[in-house]
Formats: C-alpha cells, sequence, structure tokens
C-alpha cells in the first residue's frame, strides 16, 4: 500500500495567521490517466470528515477560498491563508491514485 | 445526502450490518466508499461498491470478513463485517463518490 505521511503531527496557529500542512506518499500518485488523485479532507471535533480539496488543488463547492492545495509527485501541501475559528480539527490526506486507498495519519489544527 | 442506521453493539465473533440510504442525488452514478475511525485514531478505507453493477473493491486487510452490497430500489448500500473482534470498535462512515459523507453509525465489540 501506499504510505501517506503527514506533518506536522499537531500545528497551533493564531488566529488570523497562515497555516500549512505537508502530506508526502511513498510513492508518485500521478495516475495513468496523467491526473493526481490527492485529496484533503477536514474532521471538525464531533463530526463527519468533510472534503474540502480534490486532485491536488480543486476546491469542492462551498469551501472557502482561504483553503488552498498544492504539490506533485509525491508532495503536497495544504494552506490555510488566515486561521479562522472554524477551522480548528484535524486534516487528512488521502490518496486515490492507487489501490487500496490510503490516508495520512492526520494533523491537528488548534488555535493558540 | 446520505443516512446511517444507528449504534450497534455486538459480541466478539458476530456480524454486523450497517446501512446507508441515500436520497437528492443518482444514487447508482457515484461508488459508495466506506470508512472507519476507531476511537481516537485516523480514518481508514475499507472499500467501495459501484451501486450501478455491483462491483466491488475491498481493502485487503478486510478482504476475507467484509461484504458490501446495494438495493437500488431503496437507493441503500450495506456494509456487513463478520468475524468481529475488539479492535473492529470504530465508527463507520459511509461516503458517495468520498464527497458526500454519512453521519457514522458507532459499533462496539464487547463481550
Amino acid at each position: 500500500d501506499v504510505v501517506m505521511t503527514q506533518s506536522p503531527l499537531s500545528l497551533p496557529v493564531t488566529l488570523g495567521q497562515p497555516a500549512s500542512i505537508s502530506c508526502r506518499s511513498s510513492q508518485s500518485l500521478v495516475h495513468s490517466d496523467g491526473n493526481t488523485y490527492l485529496n484533503w479532507f477536514q474532521q471538525r471535533p464531533g463530526q463527519s470528515p468533510r472534503r474540502l480539496i480534490y486532485k491536488v488543488s480543486n476546491r469542492d463547492s462551498g469551501v472557502p477560498d482561504r483553503f488552498s492545495g498544492s504539490g506533485s509527485g509525491t508532495d503536497f501541501t495544504l494552506k490555510i491563508s488566515r486561521v479562522e475559528a472554524e477551522d480548528v480539527g484535524v486534516y487528512y490526506c488521502m490518496q486515490s491514485t492507487h489501490w487500496s486507498l490510503t490516508f495520512g495519519g492526520g494533523t491537528k489544527v488548534e488555535i493558540k | 445526502r446520505v443516512v446511517q442506521s444507528g449504534a450497534e453493539v455486538k459480541k466478539p465473533g458476530a456480524s454486523v450490518k450497517v446501512s446507508c440510504k441515500a436520497s437528492g442525488y443518482n444514487f447508482t452514478g457515484y461508488y459508495m466508499h466506506w470508512v472507519r475511525q476507531a476511537p481516537g485514531q485516523g480514518l481508514e478505507w475499507m472499500g467501495w461498491i459501484n451501486p450501478n453493477s455491483g462491483d466491488t473493491n475491498y481493502a485487503q486487510q478486510f478482504q476475507d470478513r467484509v461484504t458490501m452490497t446495494r438495493d437500488t430500489s431503496i437507493s441503500t448500500a450495506y456494509m456487513e463485517l463478520s468475524r468481529l473482534r475488539s479492535d473492529d470498535t470504530a465508527v463507520y462512515y459511509c461516503a458517495s463518490s468520498m464527497d458526500v459523507w454519512g453521519q457514522g453509525t458507532t459499533v462496539t465489540v464487547s463481550s
């Protein structure tokens, strides 16, 4: 299986400041069809996960534009331009290029 | 949206079947994934079912214990896990195309 490694595990952030989460895969996530199937999910406390980003950099409907995704190959980043209180939670990257799908271990974003 | 069945408590060795009813979209147009989350832990993908064809794809660690089915007449997908162990205690989610998630079903395995 493809191993997804996130860092940091915990990310204390001041409100209004930027935040950045790294995700690395053990193999290239470029599919034979040319797409890179790297997704980002947010899980707020006590809630179901919610997809924020698909195919590296595409925001899902209703996702604020302060969230952005970037990267290629094996290295990917989720950035929050200005953290708000509602952004507290755990963020997961997930690859769906290779069978089976695999998630990163998660990064907990909290307010300082 | 997708709405899951209620919490379950099972004994070790038993089976559990969780349902996931879809509404407001074309049920057969999107793969239904199942993901679980043990207490305090991260997300673990279990597999998917193509509601249109019934084809399935299971994660290797669940291959011999999980069965995913669907009933298109009522837009409902099912995930059955057999030979339950204590470490199967988790919240089980269905997620249509990884985009629309259910509220989760807590399965507790305890003697």
